[in-house]
């Protein structure tokens, strides 16, 4: 069974740039979740998108968003890259919203510069 | 306000010793809390879950975590540490009413294995 899959790997931008971030889901899984992991500050969570709805966001601004398609992929959006949103992102999916369990992805690093 | 609390960033054991990774709770209801490993350059692992069943909890590894109320602590133990545990580990409690609710991790503790 194929896991989580994110792309790309890496990335650098530019300060002001903006960046898509790719997550496809384990076959099954209909819950996405984004995370964003910076050094020294563990995960902050960012965003769960469950069968095609935005359910919860964590508290970062308007700039970044994102969507899940009728696939269940997701998509992370972020605008108006600044220097800070250099992190590790991570998508995590999981089965409909009763499940407890997480199954998370390798992580996209993306470098501003 | 923090839900989760991992005393100490940085861990060194020596191979062959008990393995104790500390993480406090807070939280008003009955929280559901979990351990995940993360190994270099990969994402996070599920180690264990504590889905308010037994308090004592027996993960994948080796490893087990017990859930103690009245201490609000959920530490995760291994008997005897082995090279291959050397890694990043989190602490997370889920949050939030269903439908709604969210993940918040603790900032992780490196743990090293001395030979």
């Amino acid at each position: 069974e194929a896991g989580v899959t994110q792309s790309p790997t890496h990335l650098i931008k530019t300060r002001g740039q903006q960046v898509t971030l790719r997550c496809s889901p384990i076959s099954g899984h209909t819950s996405v979740y984004w995370y964003q992991q910076a050094l020294g500050l563990g995960l902050q969570f960012l965003l769960w998108y469950d069968e095609g709805e935005e359910r919860n966001r964590g508290n970062f601004p308007p700039r970044f968003s994102g969507r899940q398609f009728p696939n269940y992929s997701s998509e992370l959006n972020v605008n108006a890259l600044e220097l800070e949103d250099s992190a590790l992102y991570l998508c995590a999916s999981s089965l409909p919203r009763s499940s407890y369990e997480q199954y998370f992805g390798p992580g996209t690093r993306l470098t501003v510069t | 306000a923090q839900s989760v609390t991992q005393l100490g960033s940085h861990v060194s054991v020596s191979e062959g010793a008990l393995v104790l990774l500390r993480c406090n709770y807070s939280s008003s209801v009955p929280p559901y809390l979990f351990w995940y490993v993360q190994y270099p350059n990969q994402g996070l692992q599920l180690l264990l879950k504590y889905t308010s069943a037994a308090t004592l909890v027996k993960g994948i590894n080796g490893f087990e975590a017990e859930f103690k109320k009245s201490e609000t602590s959920f530490h995760l133990t291994k008997p005897s540490a082995h090279m291959s545990d050397a890694a990043e580990y989190f602490c997370a409690v889920r949050k939030g009413a269903s439908g709604t609710y969210k993940y918040i991790f603790g900032t992780g503790t490196r743990l090293k294995v001395l030979a």
